[in-house]
């Protein structure tokens, strides 16, 4: 059964790093059905696509986060990781890591909450 | 960018039928997704292409997509199904992931 996992700290400090890591089971992020990404959704707000991966190594990011956002892919681990940098509290969120089928987000990790505060 | 909008919240019944609508321009010639989301949990799919459901999704739960609006129906509803739901579509520009603001069903 797949499962994804989201890790990383529960608090950033303005004008850092925001770093989070995906760890898939029960599915190859390689195989080239699928893409995998990010989603966040702040405290009481709707959801916020941020990019997607594919197999063949291509990203895929939000204009407005373009500068801020990097994925990067583990394969050996099979997982995936979010950097967002020179963050502020409004990227106080809860981030989702996903799998991407064609249109839609078929599988959802259970989500990981990001404060920004110093 | 395009844009899809959804109303705030939807009232209705147990035993009733919910009807939860998208508004988009031409929305009809997209593909719509519906995604059902708890408190305090990660939103699942419910409908994606319109009107096709994943396995494990009740057939209470059905899909539809014409004109300006797609509407997502849910048949004799059960207190189960209180929850946000958000419409989704893929644009073909360079900010392709689209949501809608979400729509708050209670159920009385």
């Amino acid at each position: 059964q797949l499962q994804l996992q989201e890790s990383g700290p529960g608090l950033v400090k303005p004008s850092e790093t925001l770093s989070l890591t995906c760890t898939v089971s029960g599915d190859s992020i390689s195989r080239s059905s699928y893409h995998w990404g990010w989603i966040r959704q702040p405290p009481g707000k709707g959801l916020e696509w941020i990019g997607n991966f594919f197999y063949n190594g291509r990203t895929y990011y939000k204009p407005s986060l373009k500068s801020r956002v990097t994925i990067s892919v583990d394969t050996s681990k099979n997982q995936f990781s979010l950097r967002l940098n020179s963050v502020t509290a409004a990227d106080t969120a809860v981030y989702f890591c996903v799998r991407h089928s064609l249109a839609y987000f078929d599988f959802w990790g259970q989500g990981a909450l990001v404060s920004v505060s110093s | 960018s395009y844009v899809v909008t959804q109303l705030p919240s939807v009232s209705v019944a147990p035993g009733m039928t919910a009807r939860i609508t998208c508004g988009g321009s031409n929305i009809g010639s997209k593909s719509v997704h519906w995604y059902q989301q708890k408190p305090g949990q990660a939103p699942i799919l419910v409908i994606y292409y319109d009107r096709d459901r994943p396995s494990g999704i009740p057939d209470r739960f059905s899909g539809s997509n014409s004109g300006d609006t797609a509407t997502l129906t849910i048949s004799r509803v059960e207190a189960g199904d209180e929850a946000d739901y958000y419409c989704q579509v893929w644009d073909n520009t360079s900010d392709p992931v689209v949501f809608g603001g979400g729509t708050t069903l209670t159920v009385l």
